[in-house]
């Protein structure tokens, strides 16, 4: 099993509508990353959590310590939110990130 | 600012033959990490350097890939000899201390064929 499970693994949507992305882990953690990957581009870090909840525009990250889970939403998703996100935790003293396998976003106009 | 910067960004080459990617991560970042992305699968860590020193280097296979940051600075990744298997996505990432955020680069896309 691996220690950090995304869902859904895809993803398709019409624009405009509220995505919602899941993250459950299995090991103590300092941090949570949400990342964003497009196609043949690298890697983009969106937010950087260890409590609470976090907003950048249309995306909003939160995350439960107690039930080791996070999210990721969108709110009125758009084409170019398509993308590949990624879920990274970084392990208690083990200073590296572990990441979830992914989850392809596609919006349709 | 520039960002992570990697070169190159694609590169086909035949099985047993070596190979190099070059990383210049953001200036005054201290941590850098290399990264071997498969298809379809997350990023893994391959090495993790503090300034000019290695201090995970457990997932890297050490009797085929080599990596060195002289000067704590650029650092490279070299296979030799590539197999077909090391076909991936190497992405380097730079962070100002391990406790911060990363910045990623837009990796290298290494088909062996």
């Amino acid at each position: 099993k691996n220690e950090v499970e995304q869902s859904p693994q895809n993803l398709t949507a019409q624009e405009g509508e509220f995505i919602t992305i899941n993250c459950s882990y299995s090991v103590g953690i300092s941090a949570l990353h949400w990342l964003q990957q497009h196609p043949g581009g690298g890697i983009v870090s969106l937010f950087m959590l260890s409590s609470g909840k976090k907003k950048h525009g249309r995306l909003i990250a939160t995350i439960n310590i107690q039930e080791k889970h996070s999210s990721l939403h969108i709110t009125a998703s758009h084409p170019r939110d398509s993308a590949v996100y990624i879920c990274a935790v970084k392990i208690q003293g083990a200073q590296k990130l572990v990441f979830g396998q992914g989850t392809r976003l596609t919006i349709n106009p | 600012e520039a960002g992570v910067v990697q070169s190159p960004r694609y590169k086909i080459i035949e099985k047993k033959q070596p190979v190099a990617f070059w990383c210049n991560p953001i200036s005054g970042h201290n941590t850098l990490y290399w990264y071997r992305q498969n298809l379809g699968q997350g990023p893994e860590l391959l090495i993790r350097y503090e300034n000019e020193e290695a201090v995970d280097d457990s997932q890297l296979p050490k009797d085929r890939f080599s990596a060195e940051r002289l000067k704590g600075v650029d650092s490279t990744l070299k296979i030799q000899p590539a197999e077909l298997g090391d076909s991936a996505v190497y992405l380097c990432a730079s962070s100002l201390d391990v406790g911060y955020g990363y910045t990623f680069g837009s990796g290298t896309r290494l088909t062996v064929v």
